[in-house]
């Protein structure tokens, strides 16, 4: 089975610094997805990557995924109180596009 | 609504009671999934349901897990004879067609406790 590991496990900023989360994956990905989930509330999705090198942003969050298809991370710039939460990142072992597997999460924290 | 809708929000029972989690999809979506995420295992594929497809239950984890759902829209996890490494919180999703992408919509979820 493939297993995802996120580090680090928690992060804790100050608001305005960049910080980088990373995900790696004991098999080759093919698709790589990154949620966001605040507490009490449902997972966000942020971006899914699939090629091998690609990198996507959203606003201030650029995720990418290596050569190797092994590893992703994310990427805040400048980050800011609303960036805090539950990052996970999931990994689709059988091209199913439904059934996931997720890494532990980081949890993020960004003081003002 | 205009999300995704789970209910209970919590549910405390004892061990050993049956439990029912619903889950109301946007309407329109036809697909539907259910996760669930737990302090040691983290977040756990359960079942997928795709129109009048088949749904694919190889993510429950004991045959005390059934799922249906109802004409397509509302959908019920029920756990039978609850025991204590159920107590998690189960999210339910659902999106326009199998995609779990920016079409696809999280609920709450609910937070079961068992005791």
């Amino acid at each position: 089975s493939q297993e995802l590991e996120q580090s680090p496990q928690s992060l804790i900023v100050q608001e305005g610094k960049n910080l980088t989360i990373n995900c790696t994956s004991s098999k080759t990905l093919y698709g790589l997805y990154w949620y966001k989930q605040k507490y009490g509330e449902g997972l966000i999705f942020l971006m899914m990557l699939q090629k091998g090198g690609e990198e996507k942003s959203h606003e201030k969050i650029t995720a990418k995924l290596d050569e190797k298809k092994q590893q992703s991370s994310l990427h805040i710039t400048a980050s800011q109180p609303s960036h805090a939460g539950i990052y996970l990142c999931g990994a689709d072992p059988t091209g199913s596009n439904y059934k996931l597997t997720f890494g532990k999460g980081t949890l993020l924290t960004v003081n003002p | 609504g205009a999300g995704v809708s789970q209910s209970p929000s919590n549910k405390v029972t004892e061990k050993g009671k049956d439990v029912e989690l619903r889950c109301d999809p946007i309407s329109g979506h036809t697909a539907l999934y259910w996760y669930r995420q737990s302090l040691g295992q983290g977040l756990e594929f359960l079942i997928y349901f795709q129109g009048n497809s088949a749904p694919d239950k190889s993510g429950l984890p004991s045959d005390r897990f059934s799922a249906e759902r109802t004409g397509g829209s509302v959908s019920t996890l029920t756990i039978q004879r609850t025991q204590q490494e159920d107590s998690a919180v189960y999210l339910c999703a659902s999106s326009p067609r199998l995609a779990l992408n920016t079409e696809a919509f999280f609920g709450q979820g609910t937070r079961l406790t068992v005791v």
